[in-house]
Parts: C-alpha cells; sequence; structure tokens
C-alpha cells in the first residue's frame, strides 16, 4: 500500500464550481501535510500547509485534515480554468535520523472547464 | 530573490553512462532535497542535505549519491545509468529543512537515458 493515495483523476468541475481533492495516508505518526499545485511542465508550487485537525483557509482554497480518519482534502472555491494542474498531496514523515522525507502522492489531475 | 536554479535543463545520456547535476537554492537557504518524478511512481524523494552532510535519505540505490557545497549549492550524481532512471529530478530548498517550512522547487532536471 502507498503511504499517500490519490485520486490521479482527471477531475473534471465547471467554472465558479468548488472542488474537492482528496488524499488518504497509511501512517499515523504522520504530524503534517502539504498540498502542492503542478502545472504542466513546471515544477511543484506550495499551496497549503496544515498540521492540526480542523479546517485551514487560504483565500479560495481551504484544507481539511482528519487524523482519526488519515484523511487529508482540499477545497477549491470559485474554481478558475487557471487552477486547472496537478495538486500533489504530500504528508512530513518523521522518523527521526536519517529517515524524515516528505512523501508524495501521485497526484489528482484537476480540469476546470470554463 | 532569485528562486531555485538547476542546471542543465535537459540531458541525454546512454545506458551505463553517469550523469550529475547541479543546484543553486535560494540565497540563504541551507536544506537542499532532491527528488526524481516520473509517470508511474510520481514525486519520489532521494535525499536532503544541511550543513554539506546528508541528513535524510529514500529508498534509491547507492547508484544515486550527492552531495552539497559550503555555499548549500549541491550537486546529484547517478552512476551506470538505466533507463529506468529516465525522469525529471527536481531539487528544492528552505531555509532549516524543518518540517512545517516551504520547500521551493526548482524547474528541474529532465534526464532521458537511451
Amino acid at each position: 500500500q502507498k503511504e499517500v493515495e490519490q485520486n490521479s483523476g482527471p477531475l473534471s468541475v465547471p467554472e465558479g464550481a468548488i472542488a474537492s481533492l482528496n488524499c488518504t495516508y497509511s501512517d499515523r505518526g504522520s504530524q503534517s501535510f502539504f498540498w502542492y499545485r503542478q502545472y504542466s511542465g513546471k515544477s511543484p508550487e506550495l499551496i497549503m500547509f496544515i498540521y492540526s485537525n480542523g479546517d485551514k483557509e487560504d483565500g479560495r482554497f481551504t484544507a481539511q485534515l482528519n487524523k482519526a480518519s488519515q484523511y487529508v482534502s482540499l477545497l477549491i472555491r470559485d474554481s478558475q480554468p487557471s487552477d486547472s494542474a496537478t495538486y500533489l498531496c504530500a504528508e512530513y514523515m518523521n522518523y527521526g535520523g536519517a529517515t524524515n522525507k516528505l512523501i508524495f502522492g501521485t497526484g489528482t489531475l484537476l480540469a476546470v472547464q470554463p | 530573490k532569485a528562486g531555485v536554479t538547476q542546471t542543465p535543463r535537459y540531458l541525454i545520456k546512454t545506458r551505463g553512462q553517469q550523469v550529475t547535476l547541479s543546484c543553486s537554492p535560494i540565497s540563504g537557504h541551507r536544506s537542499v532535497s532532491w527528488y526524481q518524478q516520473t509517470p508511474g511512481q510520481g514525486l519520489q524523494f532521494l535525499f536532503e542535505y544541511f550543513s554539506e552532510t546528508q541528513r535524510n535519505k529514500g529508498n534509491f540505490p547507492g547508484r544515486f549519491s550527492g552531495r552539497q557545497f559550503s555555499n548549500s549549492r549541491s550537486e546529484m550524481n547517478v552512476s551506470t545509468l538505466e533507463l529506468g532512471d529516465s525522469a525529471l529530478y527536481l531539487c528544492a530548498s528552505s531555509l532549516m529543512g524543518d518540517p512545517q517550512e516551504t520547500q521551493y522547487f526548482g524547474p528541474g532536471t529532465r534526464l532521458l537515458v537511451l
């Protein structure tokens, strides 16, 4: 089982709708989670970081973390065609010593239809 | 402030050769991480360097190695290239490499092994 699982998509939503992207993880000890956006042919860029249960909002983006269910989500309100990209979920795994690392899911492709 | 730079941007090599990739972090950043991105496996962590020391390591064979210089610039080396090493190699920098810090990615080096 992969440590971070995402539906590869594509997830297609109409412009102005809410896009909901989901991510599950297997390690109950994971401390913090990141959402990155990657446009085709470009490198990832950070959108949100969350480490405590509940919601975290930043503009049109809301990240939700539920540690009991081992579930992280990203909501994009008022989706725009410019939001069309691959969204990568990542967890920071802290085992101490030489094994601390950022583990990425394979990403969900979001397509916002004008 | 200049972003993370990587050279070269594109490389074509043949099986059995070796390759060295370079990464210059954002000024003041001391942590540099390397990732391999392929369509099938997504983004996978290779290693992280901080103050010229490899601090974290992913699950890659010993053919993959790296180093960091006193100015925080980093290089990674892949020896005895295999076809499966064809990928986008990304480096990312952050101030101290702490889990709650943003990692800023460079544009990547696309390696094709023939």
